[in-house]
């Protein structure tokens, strides 16, 4: 079966530091994504990426983060100057299209947990 | 957007079937309700989606009320694999996925 690949599992990082998360989408998926879940919350929407350019950002995708597809296959998200609170599990999804009738392609990674000291 | 209300907890015997409500009253005419699960901090699973008929899948079953304003996620025969925190998630905004508190569902031998 398919899946979204995300790397490192786990990421410590100074404050201030700048880190990039990785993620590989499913191959003929068209539409990218990044959630993140800090301990014990919900997961929440960062920003959702579809034909080279963000579709779609919550209030937490401030200037500190950015997203891109540097190549064919890889995604991803850009932290410039992290913050304890950035500490949380981001989790990459990829999609074939838009939402219609034929949801289950949305498929998540298993996540990034970044920890930020 | 419809908004939706779940326990936020539910124990159930292994091998016995998990029975987890949602209320989705202000749910409109077109929103679809989507099942997801998390496991451990894992990433979301899709289990299941539906608009007015039951589904059913090999995962689980989706029954949703006439009304629509409820709808019940089942999965038949529980195992220890199956304690997960389950979202009901109504509707979509965008592409994207809104999540709530869900219900930890704790499956026991």
């Amino acid at each position: 079966e398919p899946e979204v690949t995300q790397t490192p599992s786990h990421q410590v990082t100074q404050m201030g530091q700048e880190v990039i998360l990785r993620c590989v989408p499913i191959s003929n998926h068209l539409y990218f994504y990044w959630y993140r879940q800090i301990l014990g919350q919900k997961v929440e929407f960062l920003v959702s990426f579809y034909n080279n350019e963000i579709s779609e950002k919550s209030e937490i995708f401030d200037d500190q983060f950015s997203v891109e597809r540097p190549d064919g296959s890889n995604f991803t998200l850009k932290i410039r100057s992290t913050k304890l609170e950035d500490s949380a599990m981001y989790f990459c999804a990829s999609s074939e299209g838009p939402f219609g009738r034929d949801f289950r392609d949305y498929t998540f990674g298993s996540g990034t947990r970044l920890t930020v000291v | 957007d419809a908004k939706t209300t779940q326990p936020p907890s539910m124990d159930c015997a292994e091998g016995r079937a998990a029975n987890l409500p949602c209320n989705h009253s202000t749910i409109s005419g077109n929103e679809y309700v989507y099942w997801y699960r998390q496991i451990h901090s894992q990433g979301p699973q899709y289990i299941i989606h539906g608009l007015k008929n039951n589904e059913t899948n090999e995962m689980a079953s989706l029954i949703i009320t006439e009304d629509r304003k409820s709808s019940t996620l089942i999965l038949p025969h529980a195992t220890l694999r199956d304690t997960a925190v389950y979202y009901c998630i109504v509707g979509l905004r965008g592409n994207k996925l809104v999540f709530g508190a869900g219900t930890i569902l704790r499956v026991k031998s």
